[in-house]
């Protein structure tokens, strides 16, 4: 099986409620930042992007907030569905033309209740 | 469909064997990237390459290598060097920097 995600912290969530992920970013240079979804024994997948010039932006079922003030970036998911059930991570990275190095976090296992 | 495609999906290594793992994209993209995921740990970069025929280390190079003689292909060596070889290894690309890259499915690497 997939041994990444190994004491990652959990999100238990019933199907159809809202989940709420969040992660706390390092650098206050980053500017530009990206939420993905693992499933096990695959590859991270894009969820949604935010450059620093936004507060919210939204997607289909997705929201990503961002607070510049306290480094805090969130993730929200409406309507949980079973299929959400992976690990989510964010990226963050300063956006200055050149800069191709992405800080990762660790991740968040969200576990969706039947 | 466009997308990356990591080969093979598993592969074992003798002790003191070089081992080259594949990855290949048809996103057009030019920016292409190798990355390491341990168990509770982020993703940590290995290589990445803007450009072809050019490739820059990232924060793990010690006992890997790369070449970058297409666009479409970026294969990453494990050496006998690098003496904890076990991992998941990611390759990814994306358009530009600060783009959202793409991922592969990965390579699981273990030591017979």
């Amino acid at each position: 099986g997939e041994s990444v995600g190994l004491h990652l912290p959990t999100l238990s969530v019933q199907e159809g409620d809202n989940s709420i992920i969040n992660c706390a970013y390092s650098n206050s240079a980053s500017d530009y930042f990206i939420w993905y979804k693992q499933e096990s024994g695959k590859g991270p997948q894009f969820i949604i992007d935010i450059r620093s010039n936004m507060d919210k932006r939204q997607g289909q079922r997705v929201t990503v907030l961002l607070n510049k003030t306290v480094k805090h970036l969130s993730l929200q998911i409406a309507a949980t569905q079973p299929g959400d059930s992976a690990v989510y991570f964010c990226a963050e990275t300063p956006s200055h033309s050149g800069t191709y190095k992405y800080i990762f976090g660790t991740g968040t296992r969200l576990k969706v209740l039947a | 469909d466009g997308g990356i495609t990591q080969s093979p999906k598993y592969l074992f290594r003798k002790e003191g064997q070089n081992v080259t793992l594949s990855c290949e994209q048809n996103l057009n993209h030019d920016a292409m990237y190798w990355y390491r995921q341990d168990p509770g740990q982020g993703l940590r970069l290995i290589y990445y390459s803007q450009i072809v025929n050019d490739f820059q280390k990232g924060d793990i190079a010690e006992g890997y290598s790369v070449s970058r003689e297409k666009k479409e292909s970026f294969p990453l060596t494990v050496t006998s060097a690098q003496k904890n070889p076990t991992a998941f290894y990611l390759c990814a690309s994306s358009y530009r920097d600060n783009q959202p890259q793409h991922f592969g499915d990965g390579t699981r690497l273990s030591i017979l």
